[in-house]
C-alpha cells in the first residue's frame, strides 16, 4: 500500500536547523510530488511548499522563503525539508504527503506520514 | 488568521446529519477546486473530498462535498461517534501566488 514515513522527534536549539525526511513506499515516486504541511501545538493546517518528484522543482510559501529548502532522492524514493534559523514558533508536527494534480482537476494530498514533532526550545 | 473561514465547531446527534461552511473570496474557493480533510484525535490528516465533490476510494458516501461561488460545504450524513474529529478545507489562491491555503478546522463533536 502506498506509504510515507516520517523520520523521528527532533529537539533543536533557537536558531539551528532541522531536517525531516520522508520515505515513500509503494508508488512510483517520480510520478507525484511531495507537499509540506505544519501543525503548531492546538492549532490548524498551514501549507508550506511543494516539490516534484519528478525533476525536483520546488514552489515555497512565501513565508518560509529564505529559510527551508525541499529536495528528493529518486534513488531511495525520500523527501526532505530543512528548516533553519528555528524559532519557538516553529515548534509544530511537521507532516509530508503525496501530492498530484493541478489548477485543472484530480488534484489532492493523499497520504500523509505520520507526522514529525520539531520542538525548539532553548 | 487562516484565510479560508469555518466554523470553530459543530455538533450533532449519532444518525443525524451536519454540514461544515468554508468561506472563502474570489481568488480562492471562487477560482478554485476545494478538498476536505479529517484529522482524527492525535493522527495525521485524511483525504475525504477533493475537486470540490469527488470522494476517494474507500471514503464511505456519507461523506460529500459542494461548492458555490465563494463557499463551499462539506456534509455528513448518519453520523458516527468516529466521525468526531477536526476537519479542514483547502485550496488555491490565485492572489498569494497560487499557494495552497487551509481553513482554520472545525471541530466536529457527535453528541
Amino acid at each position: 500500500q502506498v506509504q510515507l514515513v516520517q523520520s523521528g522527534a527532533e529537539v533543536k536549539r533557537p536558531g539551528a536547523s532541522v531536517t525531516v525526511s520522508c520515505k515513500a513506499s509503494g508508488y512510483t515516486f517520480n510520478t507525484y510530488g511531495i507537499v509540506w504541511v505544519r501543525q503548531a501545538p492546538g492549532q490548524g493546517l498551514e501549507w508550506m511548499g511543494w516539490i516534484s518528484g519528478y525533476d525536483g522543482n520546488t514552489y515555497t510559501a512565501q513565508k518560509f522563503q529564505g529559510r527551508v529548502t525541499m529536495t528528493t532522492d529518486t534513488s531511495t524514493s525520500a523527501a526532505y525539508m530543512e528548516l533553519r534559523s528555528l524559532r519557538s514558533d516553529d515548534t509544530a508536527v511537521y507532516y509530508c504527503a503525496r501530492h498530484k494534480g493541478g489548477r485543472d482537476g484530480d488534484n489532492w494530498f493523499d497520504p500523509w506520514g505520520q507526522g514529525t514533532l520539531v520542538t525548539v526550545s532553548s | 488568521q487562516p484565510v479560508l473561514t469555518q466554523p470553530p465547531s459543530v455538533s450533532a446527534a449519532p444518525g443525524q446529519k451536519v454540514t461544515i461552511s468554508c468561506s472563502g473570496i474570489s481568488s480562492n474557493i471562487a477560482a478554485n477546486y476545494v478538498s476536505w480533510y479529517q484529522q482524527l484525535p492525535g493522527t495525521a490528516p485524511r483525504l475525504l473530498i477533493y475537486d470540490n465533490n469527488r470522494r476517494p476510494s474507500g471514503i464511505p458516501d456519507r461523506f460529500s462535498g459542494s461548492k458555490s461561488g465563494t463557499s463551499a460545504t462539506l456534509g455528513i450524513s448518519g453520523l458516527q461517534t468516529g466521525d468526531e474529529a477536526d476537519y479542514y478545507c483547502e485550496t488555491w489562491d490565485t492572489s498569494l501566488n497560487d499557494e495552497r491555503v487551509f481553513g482554520g478546522g472545525t471541530k466536529l463533536t457527535v453528541l
